[in-house]
């Protein structure tokens, strides 16, 4: 089944410990990408990969760091959270630009930092 | 960037009457439009998207219209059943900033389809 693959589902942190949030795709898509989604904010873009080794800044990048050493891996570290990073945190991927640019989304992951 | 307005916030309707929701986006180089209905606790889920060759595609009971000189696009649902109560987004990509599939989302709408 194709998928993308998020876990946690739910964690509460304390301020200051790092934390990583996990992500896989098995649909082999280039793209892939973090989401934050807050009440009355919708969903804004954390970071994106356009492939492995390429990475870039979205629109809410302060707090986080990603990675993309595997085409099929794109997690989200926290290397301090704050209280303000609580949010519900959406991966996302896609395949590339001008063929497809419907998302396919993780299950979500609820985090709460204390 | 891109910037997407989405109206309204709520939107109660009776079931078997029409609901709309409208978006507007703000950079004319954005040529795709998906909308996604996430459920209470569930994931967005795609549902419909139109390209900016056409002016409106349906599926069902849900339809997309778009006004490319206008810059907005809508979401109509026909003969709401309360399985339609959901969060609704719309999305727009933009030029070719964030690697051409970043999508900027609306605020989205929380549909409510009462008995």
């Amino acid at each position: 089944e194709a998928q993308v693959t998020q876990n946690p589902r739910y964690l509460i942190t304390v301020t200051g410990k790092k934390l990583t949030v996990t992500c896989s795709q098995n649909m082999n898509h280039e793209y892939m990408s973090w989401y934050r989604q807050d009440p009355g904010l919708g969903l804004r873009q954390i970071y994106y990969s356009m492939n492995v080794e390429v990475t870039d800044k979205g629109d809410v990048p302060e707090g986080y760091k990603v990675s993309r050493k595997e085409k099929r891996n794109f997690p989200l570290i926290l290397e301090s959270p704050s209280p303000n990073q609580t949010s519900l945190y959406f991966c996302a991927s896609s395949p590339p630009g001008g063929r497809n640019y419907g998302y396919t989304f993780g299950s979500g992951t609820r985090l709460t930092v204390v | 960037g891109e910037n997407v307005e989405q109206h309204p916030s709520t939107l109660s309707v009776q079931e078997g009457d029409s609901a709309v929701i409208k978006c507007t986006y703000s950079d004319s180089a954005s040529n795709y439009f998906p909308w996604y209905k996430q459920e209470l606790g569930k994931r967005p889920q795609l549902i419909i998207d139109i390209r900016s060759n056409v002016g409106e595609k349906k599926d069902q009971r849900i339809a997309v219209t778009l006004n490319k000189t206008a810059k907005h696009f809508s979401l109509h649902i026909t003969e709401t059943q309360p399985e339609d109560s959901a969060v609704y987004f719309c999305a727009a990509p933009g030029g070719f900033t964030g690697g051409g599939n970043k999508l900027t989302f609306g605020t989205g709408t929380q549909l409510k389809v009462e008995l």
